[in-house]
């Protein structure tokens, strides 16, 4: 099956600074890709849609600003965690759907976000 | 978007054929229902997904009745490594819509040994 990654898979900062998240679809390409965000005991939050080489499309309170994200080829989109907090600690997972079936994702291994 | 309502939690123990169902009343004629698997600090793993009737692949089957506002995800014996959370979700690409990818609570399936 298609198999999407996620570097890093876990990174600790200050807080302040920015963390870049990338996603790749390894064997496939990807025009869509979407960004979640899980908390701990928490289900996924869908936090943006990543299009290939035009806007991304952010859920309702999810700060466009803070979370950036640019999708500049059909196997790579990043997220950017600007001037990142404590409370932006979190599980941060990728996915990309499959080329046939209607709603099949291909989640990546997730990014352990841990600000200090 | 259908909304989905599942279990919390489930506990069973090893060789156990464990159902777990998912209501979703409002879905729309083109939605598809699919399930997802997630360990611990791991992305969601796809399962099964189906339409209608029953589908069935190496790992589980899915029941899905005549009016399509629920459905049951069927693992056969099930191990200790069954132990993860399950999601159902509804919904379907060819809508044009990212909203598909909702994800409701989950069920945490606990296997005792």
């Amino acid at each position: 099956g298609a198999v999407v990654s996620q570097h890093p898979s876990w990174v600790i900062c200050k807080s302040g600074t920015s963390v870049k998240i990338e996603c790749r679809s390894l064997d496939f390409q990807a025009t869509t890709m979407f960004w979640y965000r899980q908390f701990p005991k928490q289900s996924l939050m869908l936090m943006a849609t990543s299009n290939e080489g035009s806007k991304a499309t952010y859920e309702q309170g999810v700060e466009k600003d803070k979370f950036l994200i640019n999708h500049a080829s059909l196997t790579l989109s990043t997220l950017t965690v600007t001037s990142a907090h404590p409370e932006d600690s979190s599980f941060y997972i990728c996915s990309a759907p499959g080329q046939g079936s209607a709603n099949e994702q291909f989640f990546g291994p997730g990014t352990r976000l841990t600000v200090l | 978007l259908a909304k989905t309502t599942q279990p919390i939690s489930m506990d069973s123990y090893e060789g156990q054929e464990v159902n777990i169902t998912c209501s979703h009343n409002n879905i729309a004629t083109n939605d598809y229902i699919t399930w997802y698997q997630q360990f611990p600090s791991q992305g969601p793993r796809f399962i099964i997904q189906g339409y209608k009737t029953k589908v069935t692949n190496e790992v589980a089957s899915l029941f899905i009745p005549a009016d399509r506002k629920s459905s049951t995800l069927s693992l056969p014996r099930v191990s200790l490594s069954d132990t993860a959370v399950y999601y159902c979700l509804v919904g379907g690409l060819s809508s044009g819509s990212a909203r598909q990818l909702t994800f409701g609570s989950g069920t945490q399936l606990t296997v005792l040994p």
